[in-house]
């Protein structure tokens, strides 16, 4: 079945970066995208950016411009988001989920990684 | 940016109910809304893409609707299952907005 495995729960210091990763299985990877949205403790949701599998294109919030990379590895059908310059706001719950192209909904989301920014 | 504006953002409703959330768009987004149900503690889950179109495995009981700026999910006959928040996305334009969310909570 289709399913987003992302790596595990990171504690971070203001001003580090942090690296999470989403990896697919159960379909053919290349053959859509990966958007990456993220949830702060007891808030909505909010679009970081997406890329496409196949070619590495990225579109990114205008707000995580200068401070967000998204990358893939199609060797392991991984994806890679890393999160620079790291602040307290940054503190949230980060998913990734397979961007379906066309109507650009996503259909299926990852697990979910915490990330904890504390001094 | 599109802003989302859903409303209510909290509703009381009992088993059987027939509920409707509203989401609205600050500028047309020509049907790209999904409509998402969030557990606690849990990933979104799909339930409408396209504004209409219902995901294979999602109870019939519930349905999109909609164009333009304004849209709508209903979700018919509630089931103890349906409590949870609710979030409408639209994806016309980047960056991808979400509605504030609506809170179903059982009366």
């Amino acid at each position: 079945q289709v399913q987003l495995v992302q790596s595990g729960a990171e504690v971070k210091k203001p001003g580090a970066s942090v690296q999470v990763s989403c990896k697919a299985s159960g379909y053919a990877f290349t053959n859509y995208g990966i958007s990456w949205v993220r949830q702060a403790p007891g808030q909505g949701l909010e679009w970081m950016g997406w890329i496409d599998s196949y070619n590495g294109n990225v579109n990114y919030a205008q707000k995580f411009l200068g401070r967000i990379l998204v990358t893939k590895d199609r060797s392991s059908d991984t994806i890679h988001m890393e999160l620079r310059g790291l602040k307290s706001d940054d503190t949230a719950v980060y998913f990734c989920a397979r961007l379906v192209w066309g109507y650009y909904y996503m259909d299926v989301w990852g697990t979910g990684t915490t990330v904890s920014v504390s001094s | 940016d599109i802003q989302m504006t859903q409303s209510p953002s909290s509703l009381t409703a009992s088993v059987g109910d027939k509920v409707t959330i509203i989401c609205r768009a600050s500028q047309n987004i020509d049907g790209r809304l999904s409509w998402f149900q969030q557990k606690s503690g849990m990933a979104p889950k799909l339930l409408v893409y396209a504004a209409s179109t219902l995901r294979n495995e999602v109870p019939s009981r519930f349905s999109g609707g909609g164009s333009g700026t304004s849209f709508t999910l209903t979700i018919t006959s509630l089931q103890p299952e349906d409590f949870a928040t609710y979030f409408c996305h639209q994806s016309h334009s980047a960056p991808y907005t979400f509605g504030q969310g609506t809170k179903l909570e059982i009366k």
